[in-house]
């Protein structure tokens, strides 16, 4: 119940195209999910973050899908970039649960250029 | 403005052997967190710090410690090192009553 899946393991896109992310959960006292993107030697950086309360959020290029009934939610990367390239975690998090994230098992992205 | 800062970067250790990982926290952050990401996985929580107390803990052993200072750094140990302990450790920091943390760039920690 504690887990977050998160889909492809990995994923080549061309440079201007949609990348998708896909992450399911099954804790419905999760209200916090955000998605972390990591370069290699780094630490974890907050990219986006969203609540219940909306379907869906934009900034920039970057945008998160929810569905609430679903326990799914995805993230959208809109003309994507070579420097996109990383590894890109989704998390959860309840307010039950003092901010302790729990992460998807990470997707890492190429995109050609 | 300095983000969490970890330190050592690289460390290398011997099975059985006891290791201190340290961090400080981005300025204003008052709650550090501690992660263990392995190879080619997501990072899982060990413990959180708020008030110099411990305030939760993930699936790990009595092994794993920490502590933090006044000053809000805070410190992790791992005592009796296993090869399986080989991992990033992140420090991530954040204020109590708010989402959203700033990760370090963690320590690899090494065990041979």
């Amino acid at each position: 119940q504690q887990q977050v899946k998160q889909s492809p393991q990995s994923l080549i896109v061309q440079k201007g195209g949609i990348s998708i992310i896909n992450c399911a959960y099954e804790n419905t006292a999760f209200d916090y999910f955000p998605w972390y993107q990591q370069f290699p030697g780094k630490g974890p950086a907050l990219l986006i973050a969203i609540r219940p309360d909306v379907s869906e959020k934009k900034e920039g290029r970057f945008t998160i899908s929810f569905n609430k009934s679903a326990k799914q939610f995805s993230l959208h990367i809109m003309d994507s970039q070579p420097g996109d390239s990383a590894t890109y975690f989704c998390a959860a998090s309840g307010s039950n649960q003092g901010g302790k994230l729990i992460f998807g098992q990470g997707t890492e992205l190429s995109v050609k250029p | 403005d300095a983000g969490v800062t970890q330190s050592p970067t690289h460390l290398i250790k011997t099975r059985g052997q006891q290791v201190t990982l340290r961090c400080s926290p981005k300025s204003g952050h008052d709650t550090v967190s501690w992660y263990q990401q392995a190879l080619g996985q997501g990072p899982q929580f060990i413990f959180q710090y708020y008030e110099e107390e411990e305030r939760q803990r993930g699936n790990f052993p009595d092994r794993f410690s920490g502590h933090q200072f006044p000053n809000y750094s805070s410190e992790l140990n791992v005592n009796a090192l296993l090869l399986g302990d080989s991992a990033l450790y992140l420090c991530a920091s954040s204020t109590w009553d708010r989402d959203g943390y700033t990760f370090g760039s963690g320590t690899r920690l090494t065990v041979v």
